[in-house]
């Protein structure tokens, strides 16, 4: 079965900074999708960026970006000049390319300090 | 166009009660999840559906929990005499097929007393 770690409960960051939250995955496949999450207290699960296995270059989505490393199962996410609307929790999630659920980690929660 | 809703946004029900969530997915979204999230933790998978078929049931952790969606559109979840363990936020997300990003509800957070 496959499992999703965030070694990191919270994570702390000043205002225009960047932040790395990290994540570690443990899978048998050879394909999958990778995805980071971020849910505020409103509790909706907003799509920050989405990796597809098989792409060696890294996804960015603006102030966001990943570092991800296949052959160590590490999917780190990098938030570039940190805004206050970023404050929120984190999960990172896998999803198997021929399987319908994804597999959360526990979550990081990101705050950002004025 | 609309997102995924979910109703009601709270619930609070007392134990050995039956309850019903119900999803509203994005129209057109053929691929239906239920999960379950407790507090401090991350999304838990229930149910998965595609069309009006479960496609994965796995994740129901019991036969007092159940699931629906005969028109292949909205989807019911159903939980049988409720324990207070079944308190949690309870998430649906849809997306256009098995194998794309999901898109999530705003969940409904159920107490149980």
């Amino acid at each position: 079965a496959q499992t999703v770690t965030q070694s990191q409960p919270e994570m702390s960051v000043q205002e225009a900074e960047t932040v790395t939250l990290s994540c570690t995955y443990d899978t048998s496949e050879s394909d999958y999708y990778l995805f980071w999450y971020k849910q505020p207290p409103s509790r909706q699960m907003i799509l920050v960026i989405r990796q597809e296995a098989y792409k060696q270059q890294n996804a960015t989505e603006n102030r966001f970006s990943v570092n991800f490393q296949k052959a160590a199962k590490s999917f780190s996410l990098k938030i570039s000049d940190s805004q206050l609307g970023d404050a929120a929790m984190y999960f990172c999630a896998y999803k198997g390319t021929n399987a319908g659920k994804s597999t959360f980690g526990d979550g990081t929660t990101l705050t950002v300090k004025p | 166009g609309a997102g995924v809703s979910q109703t009601p946004s709270n619930k609070v029900t007392e134990k050995g009660k039956y309850v019903e969530l119900r999803c509203d997915p994005i129209s057109g979204h053929t691929a239906l999840y239920w999960y379950r999230q407790s507090l401090g933790q991350g999304p838990e998978f229930l149910i998965y559906f595609q069309g009006t078929g479960a496609a994965d049931d796995s994740g129901l952790p019991n036969d007092r929990f159940f699931a629906v969606r005969p028109e292949g559109s909205v989807s019911t979840l159903k939980i049988q005499r409720t324990e207070r363990g079944d308190s949690a936020v309870y998430l649906c997300a849809s997306s256009s097929d098995y194998s794309d990003t999901q898109y999530f509800g705003p969940g409904t957070r159920l107490t149980v007393l």
